[in-house]
């Protein structure tokens, strides 16, 4: 199964980018990597997800390396509510017709004013 | 729109006691099912998966079922509860094949 490596914690001033990065050097070719977000005593909250092409949605957007052993996911403009534990997933269920996503220990965002 | 619905949204239950959870989707037709488990200060842990009515799959052995008695509903069940099954439960569906996971907001269980 591909794992994912991320920082542990990361601040960012409100109102300037934030940077997620996320190592997963053993992905296969068919694995999506996929960015989710929990908010302190909520369910995590899809944020977008690619194969091999950068990905933007209204959320955020995805930056996968040529060779997909890394990608970074970028917010834009953080505001204080995007203060959560973000979790970068490989998607390892192959070819099968269900996900199977394993969510490790996350980057703890914290935006501050 | 899609939506999930899970209940209740906190339960405080003895030890030994049975349990069932349930989570209903709106909006959609035939997704895939998850129940998920995250234990305080850990990563979430899917537990049962399901790609239709009364198909359940197992990821964890442990002392819970899952049932499917309807395309949208999905149910966490347990006969006799212990002190580890404490946790936030989660449900979560998607569409077939290798789509989006969309999770409710959970039911923290705690045991006594």
């Amino acid at each position: 199964d591909a794992k994912t490596t991320q920082p542990p914690s990361m601040d960012c001033a409100e109102g300037r980018a934030a940077n997620l990065p996320c190592n997963h050097s053993t992905i296969s070719g068919n694995e999506y990597v996929y960015w989710y977000r929990q908010i302190h005593s909520q369910g995590p909250q899809y944020i977008i997800h690619g194969l091999k092409n950068n990905e933007t949605n209204e959320m955020a957007s995805l930056i996968i390396t040529e060779d997909r052993k890394s990608s970074t996911l970028i917010l834009p403009h953080a505001t204080l509510r995007d203060t959560a534990v973000y979790y970068c997933i490989v998607d390892n269920a192959g070819g099968t017709s269900y996900g199977k996503l394993t969510f490790g220990q996350g980057t703890i965002l914290t935006v501050h004013p | 729109s899609q939506t999930i619905h899970q209940w209740p949204a906190t339960l405080v239950q003895p030890v030994g006691s049975p349990l069932s959870l349930e989570c209903t989707v709106e909006g959609t037709s035939n997704p895939n099912l998850y129940w998920y488990r995250q234990a305080a200060g850990r990563g979430l842990q899917l537990l049962f998966y399901s790609v239709g009515i009364g198909q359940i799959s197992s990821e964890v052995p442990q002392n819970l079922s899952a049932s499917r008695p309807q395309d949208r509903q999905f149910i966490l069940s347990s006969k006799k509860l212990l002190l580890s099954d404490s946790g936030f439960y989660l449900c979560a569906w998607s569409e077939q094949g290798h789509q989006p996971q969309h999770f409710g907001d959970g039911t923290r269980l705690s045991i006594l």
